[in-house]
């Protein structure tokens, strides 16, 4: 257990819908990284927010949004949905100044 | 552009039979490179960071190296339980942000 948890774990919404992922951190872990990891690939980053404020970024467009609360929770949006973001995401959290990231179970997405 | 490839992208080995896994990297600026395992339907799991050229870490029956290069996961007797996709990543840090890119991993079955 890493004490990282995602909610929903199953979800599927239809093209063009809005997503929100939920991630429960570590507590005391300031700094939060989202992936998406299709079928059979390796987590893509996403971003990663530290204080509260996007500290990285992927080449994911700008319908892929982010938010980190000052509880160690963060959400991750995903607006005008696509059947190409069915997938994997994944958080995971880490200590400001430690580079291990420790990942929650991930929410699968499905886009009809 | 950060890339990393491992390989092979799956290796199947009798129980006891030692093997190694491959991950080799270009990148510009390497903070570290990280290994993790991967059960079907889970987050991946921390197993190891390696920093610099030269250093090992070890786990049971694993350990991990590093060049300029590339990283090494060596399986020492392997067990059935050690089956599992193996993610090799790399975090570098440019202007001030941080970008994590992963491999695609090697998926490994140990048989009985």
């Amino acid at each position: 257990e890493t004490g990282v948890t995602q909610s929903p774990t199953h979800l599927i919404k239809t093209r063009g819908q809005q997503v929100t992922l939920r991630c429960s951190s570590q507590s005391g872990h300031n700094t939060v990284s989202w992936y998406q990891q299709a079928l059979g690939q390796g987590p893509q980053f996403i971003f990663q927010y530290y204080r509260e404020e996007e500290n990285g970024r992927g080449n994911f467009p700008p319908r892929f949004s982010g938010l980190q609360f000052p509880n160690y929770s963060s959400e991750l949006n995903v607006n005008a949905l696509e059947l190409d973001d069915s997938a994997l995401y994944l958080c995971a959290s880490s200590l400001v100044g430690t580079d291990t990231q420790y990942f929650g179970p991930g929410t699968r997405l499905t886009v009809l | 552009e950060d890339q990393v490839t491992q390989s092979p992208e799956a290796l199947r080995l009798q129980e006891g039979e030692s093997s190694s896994l491959n991950c080799s990297y270009t990148v510009s600026g390497l903070r570290g490179l990280f290994w993790y395992r991967q059960d079907p339907g889970k987050g991946p799991e921390f197993l190891f960071t390696l920093y610099s050229a030269g250093e090992e870490k070890e786990k049971e029956r694993l350990k991990a190296t590093l060049t300029k290069k590339e990283s090494f996961l060596h399986i020492t007797a392997p067990k059935p339980e050690d089956s599992a996709t193996y993610l090799c990543a790399v975090q570098v840090v440019s202007g001030g942000y941080q970008k994590v890119t992963f491999g695609t991993g090697t998926k490994l079955q140990v048989i009985p």
